[in-house]
């Protein structure tokens, strides 16, 4: 089951702030997220576990409402290396398989 | 630290023909996996193992696809014979998963396969 992400693309101004979403309907184990710069391999950002815990790092922080079965990722006063394509994975309940979804481009404009 | 190995880094063959991608996970980590990610879109989980053995391939395409992990090391991925769609870049990651959850995956450059 592949999460849903979005918005699908956003383009933003250096300093601004930034929202991605990731749902599933399915009940969620945990949710991952990575970043993607074009041409690169994806690098890890950070897991949430089920249990509503808040993760940040530096200026890129996520939450997981397990009720509803999302996660948000939160960019504050983006930089210009934000830039690239967001992805969400997901590990379902019962299994331990990690699916991404099909990514959210960023792009940040100085 | 060496990150994840991955040869060759670009393939151009012509469909039907066969090839082979090789990885290298990070020393000690004991779970390696296989993503395909098609332009434009998520990578998509082909096999996952956990030293040696299979934990999941249920979306390996088992009539084109295999792969192997020999003695719980490197892995090689084989598409034979290889279709149009099977264009793509193929991810091998690797992660250390002590506790038994999926923990950080570390991914190789990946191998870019065009098939003419």
């Amino acid at each position: 089951q592949q999460p849903v992400q979005s918005p699908q693309a956003v383009i933003l101004r250096e300093g601004e702030d930034a929202v991605i979403n990731c749902s599933s309907s399915k009940a969620l184990y945990s949710v991952h997220w990575y970043r993607q710069k074009h041409g690169e391999a994806p690098v890890f950002l950070m897991i949430l576990l089920k249990g509503g815990e808040q993760k940040g790092h530096e200026k890129i922080s996520a939450s997981f409402n397990e009720k509803k079965q999302q996660s948000s990722l939160y960019l504050t006063a983006s930089q210009l290396s934000y830039s690239g394509t967001y992805f969400c994975g997901t590990e379902l309940g019962d299994r331990r398989q990690l699916t991404f979804g099909s990514g959210t481009q960023l792009t940040v404009l100085p | 630290e060496a990150g994840v190995a991955q040869s060759p880094r670009y393939k151009i063959i012509e469909k039907r023909q066969s090839v082979a991608f090789w990885c290298n996970p990070i020393s000690g980590h004991a779970t390696l996996y296989w993503y395909q990610q098609i332009l434009g879109q998520g990578p998509k989980l082909l096999i996952q193992f956990q030293n040696n053995g299979v934990v999941d391939d249920s979306q390996l395409p088992k009539d084109r696809f295999s792969a192997e992990r020999l003695k719980g090391v490197d892995s090689t991925l084989k598409i034979q014979p290889a279709k149009l769609e099977d264009s793509a870049v193929y991810l091998c990651a690797s992660s250390l998963d002590q506790t038994g959850n999926t923990g950080e995956l570390f991914f190789g450059e990946g191998s870019r396969l065009t098939v003419l």
